[in-house]
């Protein structure tokens, strides 16, 4: 069965700093999509980033990028030059052939 | 504007009085999905369908029903609300496999 771990449940970045949060993932299918969403304190789920598991460079999207490592089953997020709005919870999700499974978040916190 | 339209944002209600939590999306999605979000234990799926009438059990499935008639409904019924289904309800959809999930803006839901 798949799996998806987020191993901090919080973590704290200084303004202007780059953060990177991890997310290990357990499958045995050879094609899977791997994902984050940000959820500030308002509730809603926004996309970030994707990277598909046949995808040879990593992701980037704007000061989001997914740091990809196949053979170690990870798929970290780095974000560079976080801001005060960057604070919210992380999701890192994974699809294998229909379903989506998500780890259990984690909390970042931005300090001025 | 594209979207996912989930109905009621609150809910409380009392154990054993059935209710129906709805959803509709304005993109064509074939997929869709209902989720459950409970704190330190991420999004966990309830139901997904890939079609008019195809769905499936994701992994918690006890106590929900689905049905998928038309392609932009996908209503979440509780026959007999009990208070560990009290939560935060996710409806979401999605073009295809690599695409991300679209999110409606949530149910919370208590049952007394």
């Amino acid at each position: 069965a798949q799996k998806i771990t987020q191993t901090q449940p919080g973590m704290f970045v200084q303004e202007k700093e780059a953060v990177t949060l991890d997310c290990t993932y357990d499958t045995s299918d050879q094609s899977y999509g791997l994902f984050w969403y940000k959820q500030p304190s308002s509730g809603e789920m926004i996309f970030l980033i994707y990277q598909g598991s046949y995808d040879e460079q990593n992701a980037t999207e704007g000061r989001y990028s997914l740091n990809f490592q196949k053979a170690r089953k990870s798929a970290n997020l780095v974000i560079s030059a976080s801001q005060l709005g960057d604070s919210a919870m992380y999701f890192c999700a994974m699809r294998g052939f229909w379903d989506m499974r998500f780890g259990a978040g984690t909390r970042l916190t931005v300090k001025p | 504007e594209a979207q996912v339209t989930q109905n009621p944002r609150y809910l409380i209600t009392v154990t054993g009085k059935k209710l129906t939590v709805t959803c509709s999306q304005n993109m064509n999605h074939e997929y869709m999905s209902w989720y459950r979000q409970d704190p330190g234990l991420g999004l966990r799926q309830i139901y997904y369908s890939m079609n008019v009438e195809v769905t499936d059990k994701g992994d918690v499935p006890e106590g929900y029903k689905v049905s998928r008639k038309e392609k932009r409904n996908f209503p979440l019924i509780l026959e007999s609300p009990s208070p560990n289904q009290t939560s935060l309800y996710f409806c979401a959809s999605s073009l295809g496999w690599s695409s991300p999930l679209h999110f409606g803006n949530g149910t919370r839901l208590t049952v007394t």
